[in-house]
C-alpha cells in the first residue's frame, strides 16, 4: 500500500524563525509532489509543488526533493503566526488507478509570537 | 475565492434523509473528485471522474452515490446515512487525471455534514 508518513506535530516555532517540515513516501514511481496548508475547518489550498531533485523556492517557501532518499520537505522562512496551519504533503504516481493524489496526515504547525 | 464551488457549506440530516451536495468549477478541468475528511484526518480518496466517467469507487458504501452531469458539475448523493459519516466533504478538480500530477488539485471550500 502506498504510503505518506509525516510527523503529526505539533511543530512549535517561534514568529521570524524557519519551520521545517519533512515527509517521506513508499511509492518509488510517484513523479509529482505537492505542499497544501489547511487552516482549521478550512478546505486544503495548495502552496507548492516541485518535480524534480533539488530546491524550489517561492517567497518564503522552499520546496526540496531528493528521490532516492523518497523524501520530500517544506522550508518556511521568517515564519508568521498568519501560517499557522497543518501543513499536508501529497504525492502523485502515474498509471491506471493509482494515479492519484496521496495525502500524508499532515504536520500541525503553530508560530508564536 | 475558490474556483471550485462547493454547495451547501453546512449540511445537518438525519439518518433517515435524502440530500445532494453540489460542486462546479468553470476551469475546464476534466477530471472531478470527491474526498472524505475527518477531524484532525487527512483528505480520503472516495470517487474520481475523468470525462464524465466514473474511473475510481475506493470501496465507497453505496448510500453515497456520486453523479457528474456535465463536464463542470459533480454531485455526491446521500441517503440513509450514519453518524460516523459526519465529516468535512470536499470537491476537487484537475486538468485531467494525469494532469492531476502536473498541477495539483484545486480544492472548493467543503460542506460540513452532520448527521443526527
Amino acid at each position: 500500500q502506498k504510503e505518506v508518513e509525516q510527523n503529526s506535530g505539533p511543530l512549535s516555532v517561534p514568529e521570524g524563525a524557519i519551520a521545517s517540515l519533512n515527509c517521506t513516501y513508499s511509492d518509488r514511481g510517484s513523479q509529482s509532489f505537492f505542499w497544501y496548508r489547511q487552516y482549521s475547518g478550512k478546505s486544503p489550498e495548495l502552496i507548492m509543488s516541485i518535480y524534480s531533485n533539488g530546491d524550489k523556492e517561492d517567497g518564503r517557501f522552499t520546496a526540496q526533493l531528493n528521490k532516492a532518499s523518497q523524501y520530500v520537505s517544506l522550508l518556511i522562512r521568517d515564519s508568521q503566526p498568519s501560517d499557522s496551519a497543518t501543513y499536508l504533503c501529497a504525492v502523485h504516481g502515474y498509471g491506471g488507478s493509482q494515479g492519484n493524489l496521496i495525502f500524508g496526515k499532515g504536520t500541525k504547525l503553530s508560530v508564536k509570537p | 475565492d475558490t474556483e471550485v464551488t462547493q454547495t451547501p457549506k453546512h449540511l445537518v440530516m438525519g439518518m433517515t434523509n435524502k440530500k445532494s451536495l453540489k460542486c462546479e468549477q468553470h476551469m475546464g478541468h476534466r477530471a472531478m473528485y470527491w474526498y472524505k475528511q475527518k477531524a484532525k484526518k487527512p483528505p480520503e480518496l472516495m470517487f474520481v471522474y475523468s470525462y464524465e466517467k466514473l474511473s475510481i469507487n475506493e470501496s465507497v458504501p453505496s448510500r453515497f452515490s456520486p453523479e457528474c452531469p456535465n463536464s463542470s458539475l459533480l454531485n455526491l448523493h446521500l441517503h440513509a446515512l450514519q453518524p460516523e459519516d459526519s465529516a468535512l466533504y470536499l470537491c476537487a478538480s484537475s486538468q485531467d487525471k494525469s494532469q492531476g500530477g502536473n498541477y495539483g488539485y484545486t480544492f472548493g471550500s467543503g460542506t460540513r455534514l452532520t448527521v443526527v
